[in-house]
């Protein structure tokens, strides 16, 4: 595709139910971070890929945020057991290579915890 | 732990008028990237500074690395309406691949 894709764009969950959020990066891009970004702040790190591996999940809040990226293309962010807190708008981004290269955001994914 | 702080958070702006975003590290940073994201949209890559010093130009926007990697700036000169947005700087220190954003700083361009 012609950039980063995230899906789905909207996502209202009842507290206490598990959410599977979908990153399909750049083809080709070989990082990718997740971001949790709240309303007025800058994204917030969540974790790093290079490829499959995971090298980096300092970021994620709790045990309950999972993320995986099992070819090295698509990724999957898996919140479970949703809580109010974990509304945000969670982005997705995707680079060439490693840190030094800029990071292409696709749209987000907008949470909302009722 | 590492924090990355910018100045102003808002800024309101007569089109014409110059502005400036000021972000500082409270450690030395080994790169710093700068965003653009409209409202309603998502971050979108301006610039990297990786040199101690380093300053670079695109049209009317500058970019300044501080010369002990810990501070940056950004400066637009003659704002345009089109230059509405928050634009934050995001940090990565010299271990690790995260990167720390700026709280963002909010332009309002008042035609």
């Amino acid at each position: 595709g012609a950039g980063v894709s995230q899906s789905p764009r909207y996502k209202v969950a009842k507290r206490g139910q598990d959410v599977a959020l979908r990153c399909d990066p750049i083809s080709g891009h070989v990082s990718l971070f997740w971001y949790q970004q709240a309303l007025g702040q800058g994204p917030e790190f969540l974790t790093y890929f290079q490829n499959e591996a995971q090298l980096d999940k300092s970021g994620l809040p709790s045990d309950r945020f999972f993320a995986e990226r099992p070819e090295g293309s698509v990724s999957t962010l898996k919140i479970q057991r949703t809580q109010q807190e974990d509304s945000a708008v969670y982005l997705c981004a995707s680079s060439f290579a490693g840190p030094y290269n800029e990071q292409f955001f696709g749209p987000g994914t907008r949470l909302t915890v009722l | 732990g590492q924090q990355v702080m910018q100045i102003p958070q808002y800024q309101h702006v007569q089109e014409g008028e110059d502005f400036t975003t000021y972000c500082n590290s409270s450690t030395t940073l080994s790169n710093i990237q700068w965003y653009k994201q409209r409202p309603g949209g998502h971050p979108v890559f301006l610039i990297q500074l990786v040199k101690s010093g380093e300053v670079k130009k695109q049209k009317r926007l500058t970019f300044q690395f501080g010369e002990a990697k810990k501070n940056s700036s950004l400066h637009i000169t003659a704002t345009q309406t089109t230059d509405v947005g928050t634009y934050f700087c995001a940090g990565r220190e010299n271990t690790g691949n995260q990167f720390y954003f700026g709280t963002g700083t909010s332009l309002t361009v008042i035609p």
